[in-house]
């Protein structure tokens, strides 16, 4: 069965400091690949996505990802984050074969400290 | 894409009681979807509902217990029945939006908390 793993449940950063979350699947097949994003209060948002061709991809805000598929790692990145990053972050597949349905990873909670 | 809203925002249940949650969408889509976030826990995929048929259960989720309805193109309903305080959970709705694109659009949840 598909799964997504997110290690880092809660992490903790400073203005300006490099972001790293990591997220890996487990998933023989193809696979598309989703990070998304639920800031306070708000809706869950689409972050950014890869389902084909260059494996680093650019999502909204700064964000981007890098798939390897060596590892099955899908990890987010951002080179400095802001106050505004606080946020929950969750990581999702979806296979070629049932690309509907998506398996959400268990989330990191993003603390940005001003 | 796709604006999704969702009524009650939150409710407070006895134990026993169902239910029943409103999923909207500003524009016509074909496939609609239910999750469940329980407390410290990542989204679970309830059902897919898509017009003109029957929805499609995930494992461990039946229809007595969360019957879904999808009269049209831009409206569902979940319902949770005969509730317990396991119950307790974030109910979300989303659409893949546009057709066939993978991606999902989600509603701003419905809180459920059963005592």
């Amino acid at each position: 069965a598909q799964s997504v793993s997110q290690h880092n449940h809660h992490v903790i950063l400073s203005e300006a400091a490099s972001l790293e979350l990591g997220c890996n699947y487990s998933y023989g097949g193809t696979v598309n690949l989703f990070w998304y994003v639920q800031y306070p209060g708000q809706h869950l948002q689409l972050l950014l996505k890869y389902f084909s061709g260059d494996p680093l991809v650019k999502g909204i805000k700064g964000f981007e990802a890098e798939f390897i598929k060596s590892k099955f790692s899908f990890n987010l990145r951002k080179p400095s984050v802001q106050w505004s990053d606080t946020a929950e972050y969750f990581c999702a597949v979806t296979s070629h074969s049932s690309a509907s349905k998506i398996i959400f990873g268990s989330g990191t909670r993003l603390s940005i400290r001003p | 894409s796709a604006v999704i809203s969702q009524k009650p925002s939150r409710d407070i249940c006895q134990r026993g009681t169902s239910l029943t949650i409103q999923c909207q969408v500003d524009s016509q889509v074909t496939m609609m979807f239910w999750y469940r976030q329980q407390p410290g826990q990542s989204l679970t995929l309830i059902a897919t509902a898509n017009q003109g048929s029957e929805a499609t259960y995930e494992s461990g989720f039946v229809i007595d217990k969360f019957p879904i309805s999808r009269p049209n193109l831009t409206f569902s309903t979940l319902t949770v029945s005969n509730m317990s305080p396991e119950d307790s959970s974030i109910y979300l709705c989303s659409v893949e939006d546009p057709p066939g694109s993978y991606e999902q659009y989600f509603g701003p949840g419905t809180r459920l908390t059963v005592t």
